[in-house]
Formats: C-alpha cells, structure tokens, sequence
C-alpha cells in the first residue's frame, strides 16, 4: 500500500495568498484527519471525516480555514488568506473507521507551509 | 482535555532505560503511542485497550492502568534509533484521538 499520500511537500507563499493541501488516504479507510504541529502548539487536530462528513471541526482556527471531502479518496485544506502565523507542518492521517477504540492512525509525510 | 506527558525531555547515553508517563483527566478506555523522528511523520506504536494491560515491542513497552488513569511508556535498553518525540493519544467518543504535547527524547553515543 502506498500509505497516506500528501501535496505538496512544501509549500512558499506570501501573505495573503491562498494555499491548496491535499491528502489521499490509505484505500479502504473511512476516516480522514487533518493536523497541525508546530513547536509552540504541538500536534493540533483541526478537522476530522468520517465517509466524507465532518464530524468535528472544533479545531479549525478560523474562518480562513476550510476543509472539504469530495470522495473517499481525496480531500483538501485549504487558507485563504494565508498569515504568517499559519506556518507550520499540516499532517493528513487516515484510519479504518470502523474499529472504535482499536483505531490506528496512519500519518502522511506532512506539507511544511512557510507563510513569509 | 490533553493528556499530560512527563517528562518533556529526555537525554540518555545508548543502554539506558527511560519511562515516559502520560496521565489524564478523564476516564481511559484505550491509550495509543506514537513516535515522530525529526522531520518525520508520527508512527503508531502500539495501543492498549484495557486496565491491566501490558505490551511489548522490541524493547520498548508500555502498561495502561485505567484507574489511575495513566500509562507508562518503558524504554529499555536504548538504543541510537529511539530518538525522537513519542507522543500518547487518548480517544474521545466521537472517534478522535487527542494527543499529549509530546516527550523528546535523545540517544547519545
């Protein structure tokens, strides 16, 4: 299996820009995450899927964020407009979704976003 | 509510053991434990489901006491390869996991 598959790897973007992640997941998972780490906050959970439905987006820090699921196989991040502060790695994790407490997350590479 | 991990950091010479502890506010029904190496994503290590219960892998293993509302995470022996931030996650009931704020740990020569 190819794993839990992000893009970019990195990503430069000026102030005020907007900044597109995407994230296929492992196939067959019915769950979809989208983190946030950075060395102040830690690793963060911004929104989390299952079969495509936002189930919890508590952790989405505002209004300039927003995520979406199309299909099982694909969804996206996305900051718009992006601010300084926003830089940090974005991690994408997927996992069954139907084991309950036995869930296991699988984590993709990360997309490293530097907002200058 | 994020579980709390102690210590924060963690410097070892190669052979010696280490106990990472993470603890919560609220009741446990599983914990699960992650390492993330320097500018890697964070990789499942193992999960523990129930008071009581004891893993193993390699030489690194954990318990889960569900009472006291904790596990420890044992590192024995270290080795080079251990190096990084392990990270506990304990799950809430709408399916995610929150994770503490992590443990560094360094391997030296």
């Amino acid at each position: 299996d190819a794993g839990v598959i992000q893009s970019p790897r990195h990503e430069v973007t000026e102030m005020g820009q907007e900044v597109t992640l995407r994230c296929k997941p492992i196939s067959g998972h019915n769950s979809l995450f989208w983190y946030r780490q950075t060395m102040m906050r830690g690793l963060e959970l911004l929104i989390y899927f299952n079969n495509n439905v936002p189930i919890d987006d508590s952790g989405m820090p505002e209004d300039r964020f927003s995520a979406k699921m199309p299909n099982a196989s694909f969804s996206t991040l996305k900051i718009q407009p992006s601010e300084p502060r926003d830089s940090a790695v974005y991690f994408c994790a997927s996992s069954p979704g139907d084991r309950g407490r036995e869930e296991t997350q699988y984590f993709g590479p990360g997309t490293r976003l530097l907002v200058l | 509510q994020q579980p709390v991990q102690s210590p924060q950091a963690v410097i070892l010479r190669e052979g010696e053991d280490a106990v990472i502890n993470c603890s919560s506010s609220k009741a446990l029904y599983s914990v699960h434990w992650y390492r993330q190496k320097h500018g890697e994503a964070p990789v499942f290590l193992m999960i523990l489901l129930k008071g009581g219960e004891q893993k193993g892998h390699d030489k690194i293993s954990a318990s889960f006491n569900e009472k006291k509302q904790q596990s420890s995470l044992y590192l024995t022996a270290s080795q080079l390869s251990y190096s990084g931030t392990y990270f506990c996650g304990t799950p809430w009931n709408t399916g995610k996991l929150i994770f503490g704020q992590g443990t560094t740990l360094q391997v030296k020569p």
